[in-house]
């Protein structure tokens, strides 16, 4: 059974950087047949996908344009987990944070808690 | 990008009744196309794939129907379990594979 445990700071100052970190047990941040995602949601934005990282014989990563400039997906395979970077945060960057596993050929099959994470001063 | 728009918002239903939720596509997103529902305080869990295959352990009141632009989810008798937030997604287009706004199944 797949599962993802996040963890982090529920708070971060403006213009400062948000950090997460999704913890894989029963699968690998590694595997051939999986990417690994970030995806947050906020009233006003709803579900947003933010970024992935994958890999297929190397790593690669691609992020949503809206956020593309301020982010950063990293795999860390000697903890198998992955993380999520985001700088300079506005109070707009204010939401729930999920990690999630897109299965090839399928879609979020499994996900993270959620982190309430939010940018106040 | 793709905009995915569910409606009605909001759905009444007595325990017991059929709930049918709606997700338009603005273009065509072929068989795409996923459900998930998600309760207060809890991640979204995927229900539906490929428009009409129950994930794991999801029961056989789910169903999900629909290609190209519209898709339904057919809830065939609401349990008590199910009031929930409904959201469709496609992953045609992926990434960034968008979501829709999503359906507040309540009770009537």
């Amino acid at each position: 059974q797949v599962q993802l445990q996040q963890s982090g700071p529920g708070l971060v100052k403006p213009s400062q950087t948000l950090s997460l970190t999704c913890a894989i047990s029963g699968d690998s941040v590694s595997s051939t047949s999986a990417s690994w995602s970030w995806i947050r949601q906020s009233p006003s934005r709803g579900l947003e996908w933010l970024g992935r990282t994958y890999f297929r014989s190397k790593w690669y990563n691609d992020y949503a344009v809206s956020v593309k400039s301020r982010i950063t997906v990293n795999p860390d395979t000697s903890k198998n987990q992955y993380s999520l970077e985001l700088n300079s945060v506005t109070p707009e960057d204010t939401a729930v944070y999920y990690c999630a596993r897109k299965s090839v050929g399928l879609t979020f099959d499994y996900w993270g808690q959620g982190t309430q994470v939010t940018v106040s001063s | 990008e793709i905009v995915m728009t569910q409606s009605p918002a909001t759905l009444s239903v007595s325990p017991g009744e059929r709930a049918t939720l709606s997700c338009r596509a603005s273009q065509s997103v072929s068989s795409n196309l996923a459900w998930y529902q998600q309760k207060p305080g809890q991640a979204p869990r995927l229900l539906i794939y490929g428009a009409s295959t129950r994930a794991t352990g999801i029961p056989a009141r789910f169903s999900g129907s629909g290609s190209g632009t519209e898709f339904t989810l057919t809830i065939s008798s609401l349990q008590s379990e199910d009031f929930a937030v409904y959201y469709c997604q496609q992953y045609n287009n992926w990434p960034p594979g968008t979501f829709g706004g999503g359906t507040k199944v309540e009770i009537k």
